[in-house]
């Protein structure tokens, strides 16, 4: 069975200045996806980036930004600038590659509480 | 286009009783799944329906049951409830099933029981 960690319950950065969340997943599979969802106090879960196993190439959204090292099952987010609003949970998880009708889900890992201090 | 909307929103219940929340995809989609956020446990998967039909389901006792109805709006209903159900419960939908198909996530009804 897949398993994903997020090794860093608590994270506080500040303003303006860069930070980087870790995540790590167990798998088997050689095909999947790969995404940071973003919770805010609200609670709407926001799709924040997402990353394909068979691409190389980093995901970049805006001033978000992944390292995924596949060998090393690691998928970690980096935020450059931040902002007050991308204060909130954000989840690493993980879904196999399936094609339409096929079963699979999202596997989440326990979360990141990120603070940004103005 | 409106989002993926829950109702109710808040919701609490006594130990023994039954409950039925309800989702409502994005118009289009035809995908919903369910998960319970737990502070314990963090966010479990706990089935997937795709046009009228349970396509998936996760690892939780047979008190947890839902349908899908053919406008793919969707309920989930628990009965006897107890305390460790107390969660919020967040419903997503996609366009289809398939990895390639995004899930967006309503805002989620907060169960508690007690």
């Amino acid at each position: 069975a897949q398993t994903v960690t997020q090794s860093q319950p608590e994270m506080s950065v500040q303003e303006a200045e860069t930070v980087t969340l870790s995540c790590t997943y167990d798998t088997s599979e050689s095909d999947y996806y790969l995404f940071w969802y973003k919770q805010p106090p609200s609670r709407q879960m926001i799709l924040v980036i997402r990353q394909e196993a068979y691409k190389q190439q980093n995901a970049t959204e805006n001033r978000f930004s992944v390292n995924f090292q596949k060998a090393a099952k690691s998928f970690s987010l980096k935020i450059s600038d931040s902002q007050l609003g991308d204060a909130a949970m954000y989840f690493c998880a993980y879904r196999s590659a399936f094609g339409e009708g096929s079963q699979g889900n999202l596997i989440f890992g326990k979360g990141t509480k990120l603070s940004v201090k103005p | 286009k409106a989002g993926v909307t829950q109702t109710p929103r808040y919701l609490i219940k006594t130990r023994g009783q039954q409950v039925t929340l309800s989702c409502s995809p994005i118009s289009g989609h035809r995908s919903v799944s369910w998960y319970q956020q737990t502070p314990g446990q963090g966010l479990q998967f706990l089935f997937e329906y795709f046009s009228e039909t349970q396509r998936n389901k996760g690892n939780f006792p047979g008190r947890f049951s839902g349908r899908q109805f053919s406008n793919s709006r969707s309920e989930m209903n628990v009965s006897t409830l107890e305390l460790g159900d107390s969660a919020l419960y967040l419903c997503a939908s996609s366009y289809r099933t398939g990895s390639s198909y995004e899930q967006y996530f309503g805002p989620g009804t907060r169960l508690t029981v007690t």
